[in-house]
This record gives C-alpha cells, structure tokens and sequence, in this order.
C-alpha cells in the first residue's frame, strides 16, 4: 500500500525550511527517501531503519517515528539545487520492494 | 556512480506491438527492479528480480513479463502494448549497504514509452 506524502507540492523562497511528512498504514520497518530533479533519475538521499537514529545529510535530515508509522524530511535553508521532487519509500522487514509514495514536489525560487 | 544502461532511451510504437526494453548493469548486484512513472503516481514497481531465473510480480505487473537469464541483464516485455502502458520506465539496482536486509536503489536513466 503507497505512503502518503504531504504537501503535494510547496514553493519556497532560497533559504527557508521546509518539511516533507510520509506516513504510512502499515507497519513500517525502513522508510526510503529520494529525491528527481526534472527529467532526470531518482537519486537515493537516506534510508532510515526502525530503531535507528535521524540521520542526516548535508543540511537535509529526516527523522522516523515508528510508533505513528511517520517519517518527515528536513531541508534546512533551502538552496536552488534543492528543487525537485521528493519521493518517500516504504518496505516491510526482511523485503527488497520499496513501495513509493507519489512524491512532493518543491521549487526553490531565488 | 552505478553503472546503469537502458535502451532504447525513447521508443514510440503503436498499439498491440510487443516491446522490450532492456536494463543492462556492469555492477553484478544481485536484485534489479522495473518501475513505470506516471504523473500523479509516482514511482510504481512492476517486476523484479531477486538473481538469475528468480522474478516476482510488483504492484503494476499485468501486461508485463519479465526474464534475467544473466546477473546483468534484466528484460521487461510487453506482449501487446496499450496506450495505458505509455510511461517513463525505470530500472534499478541494487546492492547491500546494511546487516539488516535494506537496500538502497540505484536508477537507470529512464525510458521513455509512447504507445500511439
């Protein structure tokens, strides 16, 4: 069953934060995020593992709360290059298939 | 990078025709995945492949088939295309980065399919 991602869509000016929920109605062992820029392949950014920590990545962090079966992704003073579309992944334990969400797409404006 | 190769990189073709796309890796990972990406759906999982001869069926699998007769080969066939299967194909890859069986994917550029 496909996670949900909100917002469907944001638009931000260069240097704000933004905040991209997943949340799920199964139980989830591993959430996965991606992120597409236009025309172009889906790059992994982070998995995040039930029981694991936040992790982070540059000034892109997510955080995972099993007991709401949620996952948000933090990009912290948005830049130009972060403007794409934003894919979240969810896969139940001891399973190689991701089941994405439909994506939340961002646009970074100067 | 992970070296990921589709063809052909676009392909229009007209309804009832059979269609294969090809997903060619250079990296020997043992699981490769189909996904069709359509607006207002995301990314969508068709088949994939666990190893050579070991295919399951994803989300979207009907009207497709799969074969992997090699570690680097992954094919997607369409018997009789319909216009419902234009879309963006994508493969992918992937190898084990954790103990704890998750894996992160790594994606073929794309194909992009037009069934007229």
């Amino acid at each position: 069953q496909q996670p949900v991602q909100s917002p469907q869509a944001v638009i931000l000016r260069e240097g704000e934060d933004a905040v991209i929920n997943c949340s799920s109605s199964k139980a989830l062992y591993s959430v996965h995020w991606y992120r597409q820029k236009h025309g172009e392949a889906p790059v992994f950014l982070m998995i995040l593992l039930k029981g694991g920590e936040q992790k982070g990545h540059d000034k892109i962090s997510a955080s995972f709360n099993e007991k709401k079966q949620q996952s948000s992704l933090y990009l912290t003073a948005s830049q130009l290059s972060y403007s794409g579309t934003y894919f979240c992944g969810t896969a139940p334990p001891r399973d190689d298939k991701i089941i994405f969400g439909k994506g939340t797409r961002l646009h970074i404006l100067p | 990078d992970a070296g990921i190769t589709q063809s052909p990189r676009h392909k229009v073709t007209e309804t009832g025709t059979p269609v294969t796309l090809r997903c060619h890796q250079t990296e020997n990972h043992r699981y490769m995945y189909w996904y069709r990406q359509d607006p207002g759906h995301g990314l969508r999982l068709i088949h994939y492949s666990y190893g050579v001869k070991d295919t399951d069926k994803g989300e979207v699998s009907d009207g497709y088939s799969v074969s992997r007769s090699k570690t680097e080969d992954f094919l997607l066939t369409l018997e009789s295309a319909t216009s419902s299967q234009t879309s963006v194909y994508f493969c992918a890859i992937s190898e084990s980065i954790l103990v704890g069986n998750s894996y992160e994917q790594y994606f073929g550029p794309g194909t992009r399919l037009t069934v007229t």
